[in-house]
């Protein structure tokens, strides 16, 4: 049972333009959400979060999007940049600070070509 | 930056032994540390949350006596997975967590084939 989704296994994207990685997710109870970036070889990096206050966040080139209604979350790159080139991995918690620790999507390979 | 070190990277092992993960944070003390398990094309999945010196706290699902977590001191964690067996196979990660802060800080996985 995904609590979390990420359906796109793999993303390809222009260097320069923008990337739309999307997750759903469907426990209503989830508060609190984030997204990592993993190198390989490598554990995942926390990129930027987002409570269910808010429906934007925006850090530098990166900006998140939460529609509650939807259960539905974006993370946009703007503009994307080779270095973008990781898993995208999507997480929920019930609680700030993830207490419960937290739920993962299956991550979104985004390959930025040049 | 903190850093969280995981050892080993990879590890394999014959079936019946038991291997033991080690998880340090380097530059700060973990209040709490989570181990997560991960299947080929399969997300990360919670399997145990441990606080210093408290027992771990599992996931349903997950056998306590076949994984165990030791939370000794705050900047150390380990995870041993008992009589280890090829359905055990899997890459296993640490994060661990400062406080109230959200940004979990993951070691690097550790690669675990058991034959």
């Amino acid at each position: 049972d995904q609590q979390v989704k990420q359906n796109s296994p793999s993303l390809s994207v222009q260097e320069g333009r923008i990337s739309i990685l999307n997750c759903d997710y469907t426990n209503s109870m989830f508060d609190y959400f984030l997204w990592y970036k993993k190198y390989p070889a490598e554990g995942p990096t926390f990129l930027i979060s987002i409570s269910s206050i808010k429906d934007k966040n925006e850090d530098g080139r990166f900006t998140v999007f939460l529609n509650k209604s939807a259960k539905h979350l974006s993370l946009h790159i703007v503009p994307s940049q080779p270095g973008d080139s990781a898993v995208y991995f999507c997480a929920a918690s019930r609680f700030r600070g993830g207490a419960d620790g937290l739920t993962f999507g299956k991550g979104t390979h985004l390959i930025i070509q040049p | 930056g903190a850093v969280v070190s995981q050892h080993p990277s990879r590890v394999i092992c014959k079936s019946g032994t038991s291997v033991k993960i080690e998880c340090r944070s380097l530059d700060f003390q973990a209040t709490t540390m989570f181990w997560y398990r991960q299947f080929p094309k399969k997300s990360l999945m919670l399997m145990a949350t441990s606080n210093e010196g408290s027992k771990a706290t599992y996931e349903q699902g997950v056998e306590k006596d076949k994984f165990l977590i030791n939370h000794a001191s705050l900047t150390l964690s380990t995870l041993t997975v008992t009589s280890a067996h090829p359905e055990d196979s899997s890459f296993y990660i640490c994060s661990a967590r400062i406080g109230e802060n959200e940004k979990l800080f993951f070691g690097s996985g550790t690669q675990l084939s058991v034959l």
